[in-house]
């Protein structure tokens, strides 16, 4: 089982469409980030959350802890062919270490 | 400031060999953390080091291991391949203090075992 599911697995869309991705739990968290990996590449920090409710933008993509702090969403507005990739949720392993758990991922494909 | 460095990009191993895997974290970084990557697995941890010592531990066998260096460059070591080791290994540097998580990623070295 694991600890991160994020939905949708996969995720084909035409440029200018909006989306949605998920990363849910059932377990309470401090913190989570989601981080965007391309292709031949490690996987680059986009954000980080720590207070339930919070909402942060970064240009078209806007993230959402939840009030729990169970669970997240990333919202891209007007999705352009250069969002490809491999979104991942992460939160942290327990103890203050480096650790970081990592969901499946959300392999997005934006088309011209 | 440079980014995390991993040498060799690319690596061909055959089954049983072993392999060693090296990473320069960013300057002032003192943890590493080295995970696998599969299509059917995802991100897996497999250990941390700070400081020299090893920190946390992931469910790998002890085939898989590392160390670290004075200057924290770290490398890890994979006895006795098999196919099923092919896969991304991702190292990833932190300051890893109280409150902070934020990693930072090489690009990887990419393994396949034949």
């Amino acid at each position: 089982t694991q600890l991160l599911e994020q939905s949708p697995q996969f995720l084909s869309i035409q440029e200018g469409e909006n989306l949605t991705v998920y990363c849910n739990s059932s377990s309470v968290f401090s913190s989570l980030q989601w981080y965007r990996q391309e292709p031949g590449e490690g996987p680059v920090l986009l954000v980080t959350v720590v207070t339930g409710g919070e909402v942060k933008k970064l240009k078209r993509l806007t993230f959402q802890f939840g009030d729990a702090r169970k669970d997240s969403s990333l919202h891209i507005t007007a999705a352009q062919p250069g969002d490809t990739g491999l979104y991942l949720c992460s939160v942290p392993g327990s103890g203050n270490t480096g650790k970081l758990i990592f969901g499946q991922g959300t392999t997005l494909q934006v088309k011209p | 400031k440079a980014g995390v460095t991993q040498t060799p990009r690319y690596l061909i191993k055959t089954r049983g060999q072993q392999v060693t895997l090296s990473c320069s974290p960013i300057s002032g970084h003192r943890s590493v953390s080295w995970y696998q990557q599969t299509p059917g697995q995802g991100l897996q941890f497999l250990f941390e080091y700070f400081s020299e010592t090893q920190r946390n531990k992931g469910n790998f066998p002890g085939r898989f291991s590392g160390r670290q260096f004075s200057n924290s460059r770290s490398e890890m070591n994979v006895s006795t391949l098999e196919l099923g080791d092919s896969a991304l290994y991702l190292c990833a540097s932190s300051l890893a203090g109280p409150g902070n998580t934020e990693a930072f990623f090489g690009q990887g070295t990419r393994l396949t075992v034949v």
